[in-house]
């Protein structure tokens, strides 16, 4: 069975710029998270998306979304890059409707210049 | 004060050593515990996962709860150098609501 998979790997934008990351979970697995992951905060959580819903969201200002489609695969978008922006953003998915066991992809590091 | 703690060392040890990884947290809500481990340019893959209190066993690694305290704990018995790596403790109050991670530690076994 495939694992998560997120495209691209690597991205290096410039501030203002916009971006779109995509994230395909494992086959049959209905929720996805996203999270933000630097080397100062850790890993922390964007939002959640079940069944093309989103279901929890965190606590990142508006310029962060995302949305699920049909066949489960998301994208997050991010508008108006800053340099804080910078990070390693990682999709992990899960086959139920909880949380508590997470399978993660091996994330998209977006460099902001 | 953040929700969970975690030492982000490094930790180095010798091959073979038993290496104790602790977490600590202030939501008493937490129910649901668990440890990930990511390697270097990799995502974290979940390694051990307990609910409440209590110990849990796999192979060389066991995970402690102790709810009372609010202090997690994942042993690694005969490290390898294959488990260096960074390790993550996560928990959450339910299975409806978004882990919430330590910032890791960063693990070295040294042949």
């Amino acid at each position: 069975k495939a694992g998560v998979t997120q495209t691209p790997r690597y991205l290096i934008k410039t501030r203002g710029q916009q971006v779109t990351l995509s994230c395909s979970p494992i086959s049959g697995h209905r929720s996805v998270s996203w999270y933000q992951q630097t080397p100062g905060q850790g890993l922390q959580f964007l939002f959640e998306y079940f069944s093309e819903t989103q279901r929890n969201k965190g606590n990142f200002p508006g310029r962060f979304s995302g949305r699920q489609f049909s066949n489960s695969r998301s994208e997050m978008n991010v508008s108006t890059l800053e340099l804080g922006d910078s990070a390693l953003y990682l999709c992990a998915s899960s086959s139920d409707a909880t949380n508590e066991k997470l399978f993660f992809g091996s994330g998209t590091q977006l460099s902001v210049l | 004060q953040k929700e969970v703690e975690q030492d982000p060392g490094p930790l180095s040890v010798p091959e073979g050593a038993i290496v104790s990884l602790n977490c600590t947290y202030s939501n008493s809500a937490f129910q649901y515990f668990m440890w990930y481990r990511q390697y270097s340019r990799k995502g974290p893959e979940l390694l051990m996962y307990t609910y409440s209190s209590g110990n849990k066993e796999d192979g060389r690694f066991t995970a402690q709860v102790d709810k009372s305290s609010k202090y997690i704990s994942l042993f690694i018995r005969d490290s390898q150098p294959s488990d260096s790596a960074t390790y993550l403790c996560a928990m959450t109050s339910s299975g409806n609501t978004p882990l919430v991670f330590g910032k890791g530690t960063r693990l070295s076994v040294i042949a």
